[in-house]
């Protein structure tokens, strides 16, 4: 089946420092969505992608549809502590609105102040 | 807006029992709603989709008749579990999808139901 493959698995930095993860796929998606996931919380949406090449800020974050709809990528600059958590990203393929999503494994960071 | 609400947030329950879990969208409606599985340290795992007025649609390895799924409106879906076991102890996410327009979906705070 489809599977999404999310780098790094963990990330540990220094306040302030700037912070890129990616996720990657052999199939075609037609949007993309990046969430953000605290301890015994849901995840929350941060960012959604829909257009190949489309990229997107949300204050200090940034994401990318890739260009060939098979990758994207969240930036977060200038890291504060409340940046620690799991991100994920999802995929939705296909041309239904109502389809499900295909999670990455997650990036685990942590932001040391 | 695009507020999802889970209830109860945690449960105890003796092996054996049954337990109701609902998911509520708040601010909108939501022809489609998903349950999710999560373990420790690990990703999401979906193991259905619900929409409202029809049967559920579940994942390859999940029990439909030991995890029932009703999608009762345009803005409750409920899980219940039954006959729980201690192998069914998880934490337990509802999602669900904005009616029309682009793909949003949103997450409820999840439900840790612990069967003892």
């Amino acid at each position: 089946g489809q599977q999404l493959n999310q780098s790094p698995q963990s990330m540990f930095i220094q306040e302030g420092e700037d912070v890129s993860m990616n996720c990657t796929s052999s199939s075609i998606f037609n949007t993309w969505l990046w969430y953000k996931q605290d301890p015994g919380e849901g995840p929350v949406l941060l960012i959604a992608l829909y257009k190949a090449g489309e990229l997107t800020s949300n204050g200090r974050l940034t994401a990318q549809f890739g260009i060939t709809r098979k990758d994207s990528f969240l930036n977060i600059s200038a890291s504060i502590p409340s940046d620690v958590g799991i991100y994920f990203c999802a995929g939705l393929s296909g041309s239904s609105n109502t389809g499900k999503l295909i999670f990455g494994q997650g990036t685990t960071l942590q932001v040391k102040p | 807006g695009a507020v999802v609400s889970q209830h109860p947030s945690w449960v105890i329950c003796k092996s054996g029992t049954s337990v109701k879990i609902e998911c509520r969208s708040l601010d909108f409606q939501a022809t489609t709603m998903f349950w999710y599985r999560q373990f420790p340290k690990q990703s999401l795992m979906l193991m259905a989709t619900s929409n409202e007025g029809s049967k559920a649609t579940y994942e390859q390895g999940v029990e439909k008749d030991k995890f029932l799924i009703n999608h009762a409106s345009l803005t409750l879906s409920t899980l219940t579990v039954t006959s729980a076991h201690p192998e069914d102890s998880s934490f337990y996410i509802c999602s669900a999808l904005v009616a029309g327009g682009i793909y949003e979906q949103y997450f409820g705070p999840g439900t840790r139901l612990t069967v003892t």
